[in-house]
């Protein structure tokens, strides 16, 4: 079965900073996708980042980006020039390529609740 | 596009009734969708998979005649939950993915706040 690990329960940054959010995950499969779900006090969960095993380069979306390191089973979540709004939980999730287009679930991490100091 | 709504995003009753929560996507069809559990702090828990046309796919440990799934459309599931009590008080998110996008993103709900009195 696969798991994710998340082994920040609370982190804190400056505002303006730049801070990284760890995450691990075990599996045997080859063929999958990664995200990052941001939750703010709103309980809203919000796509913040998806990367594709097969992809080498790391994703990037804005001041968000991915260290994928896939013989490592790593997807760190960077966030550069941190904003009060990014505030929030942070879930990493895992879930398996499925043939057929079929949708698969997601597995998620205990999360990381990140605070933005002004 | 990809908007999933979810009704009501909160609900206060007494012990013993059932509750309806609602689970649409409004702008695409969604052959799946997913049903969440979250406690305060906690992670997201998979409850079940809802199949439009089938029976739902329960998680390990999820009580079946608890949470009743229904998903009779492709744009709606519903997630009942029978004779409530306390411990079900919990925070309940839905999830959907666009058919024939295969291995996209899934779509959240805003979630239902259940508090049984």
């Amino acid at each position: 079965a696969q798991t994710v690990t998340q082994s920040q329960p609370e982190m804190s940054v400056q505002e303006a900073e730049t801070v990284t959010l760890s995450c691990t995950y075990d599996t045997s499969e080859n063929n999958y996708y990664l995200f990052w779900y941001k939750q703010p006090p709103s309980r809203q969960m919000i796509l913040v980042i998806r990367q594709e095993a097969y992809k080498q380069q790391n994703a990037t979306e804005n001041r968000f980006s991915v260290n994928f390191q896939k013989a490592a089973k790593s997807f760190s979540l960077k966030i550069s020039d941190s904003q009060l709004g990014d505030t929030a939980m942070y879930f990493c999730a895992f879930m398996n390529r499925v043939p057929g287009g079929a949708t698969n679930k997601l597995i998620f991490g205990t999360g990381t609740l990140l605070a933005v100091q002004p | 596009g990809a908007v999933v709504s979810q009704h009501p995003s909160w609900v206060i009753c007494k012990s013993g009734t059932s509750v309806k929560i609602e689970c649409r996507s409004l702008d695409f069809h969604a052959t799946t969708m997913f049903w969440y559990r979250q406690f305060p702090k906690q992670s997201l828990m998979l409850m079940a998979t809802s199949n439009e046309g089938s029976k739902a796919t329960y998680e390990q440990g999820v009580e079946k005649d608890k949470f009743l799934i229904n998903h009779a459309s492709l744009t709606l599931s519903t997630l009942t939950v029978t004779s409530a009590h306390p411990e079900d008080s919990s925070f309940y998110i839905c999830s959907a993915t666009r058919t024939g996008s295969s291995n996209q993103p899934q779509h959240f709900g805003d979630g239902t706040r259940l508090s049984i009195l």
